[in-house]
């Protein structure tokens, strides 16, 4: 089975600075994709990023870009010029290629920016 | 376009009683998704449709749970009788297509049973 984890339950960071957030999964799939979402204080759960596993080039969307290692199973997001309103909790989260449609979620990183 | 609606936002009820929560996916999208969130198990997929039909209902816990979507515009998600096991936030989310098409959620219900 599928799982992903999220190794870090809390990271903090001051504002303008760069944090990463690290994502492992387990996998005997070739083909997949791999998402970061966001839940801030809302609930609601937001879109931040994704990654197809054929694609060797890092996904970038603004200031948030994965690190993506497939043979290590490794999947980090990166926020450069962190700003308040990026305190949320993030989820990395896996989906196979075709079959299943579900998302198998990690537990979540909760980020807090500091001023 | 909007985006996914779910209904009610916040629902408290008493142990024993139906639960209906509601979902408006977004318009063209062929998938529905109804999840979980808890503290204990973080997020679950309970159970799927594509164009209406439920494909993969492995994750609902137990018969109390249902969920239907009589068209393509509408479902639910019935707990009957609710437990106090069953606080959580639900979320609806919607997809275009299968591949690797990208799920949009709706802003989740909060069920609190007492």
């Amino acid at each position: 089975a599928q799982t992903v984890t999220q190794s870090q339950p809390e990271m903090s960071v001051q504002e303008a600075e760069t944090v990463t957030l690290s994502c492992t999964y387990d996998t005997s799939e070739s083909d997949y994709y791999l998402f970061w979402y966001k839940q801030p204080p809302s609930r609601q759960m937001i879109l931040v990023i994704r990654q197809e596993a054929y694609k060797q080039q890092n996904a970038t969307e603004n200031r948030f870009s994965v690190n993506f290692q497939k043979a290590a199973k490794s999947f980090s997001l990166k926020i450069s010029d962190s700003q308040l309103g990026d305190a949320a909790m993030y989820f990395c989260a896996y989906r196979v290629l075709g079959g299943a449609q579900k998302l198998v979620f990690g537990q979540g990183t909760r980020l807090t920016i500091n001023p | 376009d909007a985006g996914v609606i779910q209904s009610p936002r916040h629902e408290v009820t008493e142990m024993g009683q139906e639960v209906t929560l509601r979902c408006k996916p977004i318009s063209g999208h062929d998938y529905l998704f109804w999840y979980r969130q808890t503290m204990m198990r973080g997020l679950e997929l309970l159970i799927y449709f594509n164009n209406n039909v439920p494909i993969d209902d492995s994750g609902m816990p137990e018969d109390r749970f249902s969920a239907k979507m009589p068209n393509a515009s509408f479902s639910t998600l019935k707990i009957q009788p609710s437990e106090p096991r069953d606080s959580a936030v639900y979320f609806c989310a919607s997809s275009p297509g299968g591949g690797g098409d990208t799920q949009y959620f709706g802003p989740g219900t909060r069920l609190t049973v007492l």
